[in-house]
């Protein structure tokens, strides 16, 4: 079954902890998202690779990381420096054909902050 | 820069009316047009797209026509139904690089 596999469904945090989201797809596609979706702002781009091994920062990169150590996945770590991390958070892939690209979206993680 | 803009919602019809959710756009260059559809607690879904001036996209009764005289695309829906409660994003992908610009989305409530 193909797609993109993002876990857990929820996550919660402490106060000062890092986190990470998985991220994780078989479609074989190259380029990689993060988002950050709060309520009536759409979405904000965090991070996104276009290869393995390279990523660049998007609108709202302060206070999250990422890797790109194999092309089938790109986790996100919320760092304690994010101070206001409780949001929607959404992974893409951006499948590239010339006219034909499209990005997919993965089912998303909500988390809380407790 | 790049932007889209889209209608504010939210957007309440009754079953059977007509939708049209307003989307315009400002980018350089020739960009591809998007609609996604977003159900409560899920990732986005591709609705419909199109990649060039005058193409119409269509999918499940909804339309929209990349119109690029008035740099806009509409979404559109003849007879809505209440399983189309969602809220809709319009976006655009540049021709220059590979991110997306996504509009702040519409929620819209069908009633029965």
């Amino acid at each position: 079954d193909g797609g993109i596999t993002q876990s857990p469904k929820y996550l919660f945090r402490k106060e000062g902890q890092n986190v990470t989201l998985s991220c994780e797809q078989n479609l074989n596609h190259d380029a990689m998202y993060w988002y950050r979706q709060d309520p009536g702002q759409g979405l904000r781009l965090i991070y996104y690779s276009q290869i393995v091994n390279d990523f660049q920062k998007g609108d709202i990169a302060e206070g999250y990381s990422v890797s790109r150590e194999k092309k089938e996945s790109f986790p996100l770590t919320v760092t304690s420096a994010q101070k206001n991390p409780t949001a929607f958070y959404l992974c893409a892939t951006l499948r590239g054909e010339g006219s034909q690209e499209t990005q997919y979206f993965g089912p998303g993680t909500r988390l809380l902050v407790l | 820069g790049n932007s889209v803009t889209q209608m504010e919602g939210p957007v309440t019809l009754s079953e059977e009316a007509f939708l049209t959710i307003n989307c315009t756009y400002t980018a350089t260059g020739y960009p591809s047009l998007f609609w996604y559809v977003q159900y409560p607690g899920e990732g986005l879904q591709l609705l419909l797209k199109a990649t060039k001036a005058d193409d119409k996209g269509s999918n499940k009764g909804f339309e929209a026509t990349y119109r690029k005289e008035t740099t806009s695309f509409h979404l559109e829906k003849g007879s809505v139904q209440v399983s189309d409660s969602a809220v809709y994003f319009c976006a655009l992908l540049p021709g220059s690089n590979y991110k997306l610009t996504f509009g702040k989305g519409t929620l819209l409530t069908v009633n029965p």
